[in-house]
């Protein structure tokens, strides 16, 4: 079966340290993934995306994350959090097969806390 | 670009009855899905529409269902509501060829 897996439901960190969120996945094929970020009472925003390329994938708000195929892994990292980061992060994965660019398969999700 | 939006924000409801939600997608974008957000079961996949017709549908019973019109904006319905149903019901829209969902700010469902 397919899923997405957030073992942190909390990550705490200082403004100006580097942050992570780790996310693993199990899914068939070549995974399409994906970050989206939640802040209170709002719909989710985009932040990056791994279809294909570079490990390293770059993207909003100076976010990265880098898929690691032998450990199924798209951990989103950041050099320097600032307190405007906190907010409800969530990893997902297009569901396969048969998916299609509409249905994902989301992780629970982390709350990210940056504190002054 | 106008965003995706969606009407009503807030919706209060008692057990047995049926709640339509309305979902406008960002111009020019074809595809329209659907996600229930809860605490404790987090962000579950409903439906897909696409040019009117349904692509995919998640694991939900039969009293959920939708509808895509040609202008591309899409309805929700809910039927005999039960307590279980009270979440957060996210809508998202695609623009063809784009794997990046555009999210809305969502209805928040309360049945009582």
């Amino acid at each position: 079966a397919q899923s997405v897996a957030q073992p942190e439901d909390q990550v705490n960190v200082a403004e100006g340290n580097p942050l992570t969120v780790k996310c693993t996945y199990s899914v068939s094929g070549n995974p399409y993934l994906f970050w989206y970020v939640q802040y209170p009472n709002r719909g989710l925003q985009f932040l990056l995306k791994y279809i294909t390329g570079d490990n390293l994938v770059k993207g909003s708000y100076g976010f990265e994350a880098e898929f690691n195929k032998s450990q199924t892994s798209f951990h989103l990292k950041k050099p320097s959090a600032l307190v405007s980061d906190s907010a409800l992060y969530f990893c997902a994965v297009r569901a396969r097969p048969g998916g299609s660019q509409g249905n994902l398969i989301f992780g629970k999700g982390t709350k990210l806390s940056v504190k002054p | 670009k106008a965003g995706v939006t969606q009407t009503p924000r807030y919706l209060i409801k008692t057990r047995g009855q049926q709640v339509t939600l309305s979902c406008s997608p960002i111009s020019g974008h074809r595809s329209v899905s659907w996600y229930q957000q809860t605490p404790g079961q987090g962000l579950q996949f409903l439906f897909e529409y696409f040019s009117e017709t349904q692509r995919n549908k998640g694991n939900f019973p039969g009293r959920f269902s939708g509808r895509q019109f040609s202008n591309s904006r899409s309805e929700m319905n809910v039927s005999t509501l039960e307590l279980g149903d009270s979440a957060l019901y996210l809508c998202a829209s695609g623009d063809r060829g784009g794997e990046k969902l555009f999210f809305g700010s969502g209805t928040q469902l309360s049945v009582l």
